[in-house]
């Protein structure tokens, strides 16, 4: 039941398109296409951005998009905005029926 | 529309025994399986343990398996969380969530849980 690996933190400026990764194995994101992600503000319950590698919800902006290959997947936002700034983690089902969550990524719109 | 809320959180003492709370509107309850999420001060997002629509298949998360005890009531829409034997390193704030239902994805907005003498 390892976490996912996500990038600590990572930066972009108004108007740039910026990857977060998410890695995992065999036998999580590279066995389903259930991988999510999530945005999270402070004090906040996390907020579904994507799901099934690349579908967005009804409501969230078409600058995010999702993608896998292999064991990673990839949450690219285009268009960086002020709000976009927060914790970004990334989730996925495992052949264990369980799921695992990343340790998260720090996004600052600088 | 679905709402989840969540009760039972508080500060408890060290080997200490708490029970979590989970009720569920505007959703089928007994179509869904039912997560607890747990997330320490300014931490991760951590999958504490699942149960599905049915109550059959249940599974932990190796850090609380044998401790944590999740179980549903289908006739009331609640999910509840026993947790025993509390550790510091369990103090967080607890959510319950519908995940892998596609767009379908609630959580509730989180219980918080002490664990200090």
């Amino acid at each position: 039941q390892s976490a996912l690996t996500q990038p600590a933190s990572v930066s972009g400026s108004p108007g740039q398109s910026i990857t977060l990764s998410c890695t995992g194995t065999s036998s999580d994101i590279g066995f389903y296409n259930y991988v999510s992600w999530y945005q999270q503000h402070p004090g906040k319950a996390p907020k579904l951005m994507i799901y099934d590698v690349s579908n967005r919800p009804s409501g969230v902006s078409n600058r995010f998009s999702g993608s896998k290959s292999g064991n990673t997947a990839s949450l690219t936002i285009s268009g960086l905005q002020s709000e976009d700034d927060g914790d970004y983690y990334c989730s996925s089902y495992t052949r264990s029926g369980t799921w695992v969550f990343g340790g998260g990524t720090k996004l600052t719109v600088l | 529309e679905v709402q989840l809320l969540e009760s039972g959180g508080g500060l408890i003492q060290p080997g200490g025994s708490l029970r979590l709370s989970c009720a569920a509107s505007g959703v089928t309850f007994s179509a869904h399986a039912m997560t607890w999420v747990r997330q320490a001060p300014g931490k991760g997002l951590e999958w504490v343990s699942l149960i599905s629509g049915s109550g059959i298949s249940i599974y932990y998360a190796d850090s609380v398996r044998g401790r944590f005890t999740i179980s549903r009531d289908n006739s009331k829409n609640t999910v509840d969380l026993h947790m025993n034997n509390l550790r510091a390193e369990d103090t967080a704030m607890y959510y319950c969530a519908m995940l892998g239902n596609g767009p379908n994805d609630y959580w509730g907005q989180g219980t918080l849980v002490t664990v200090s003498s």
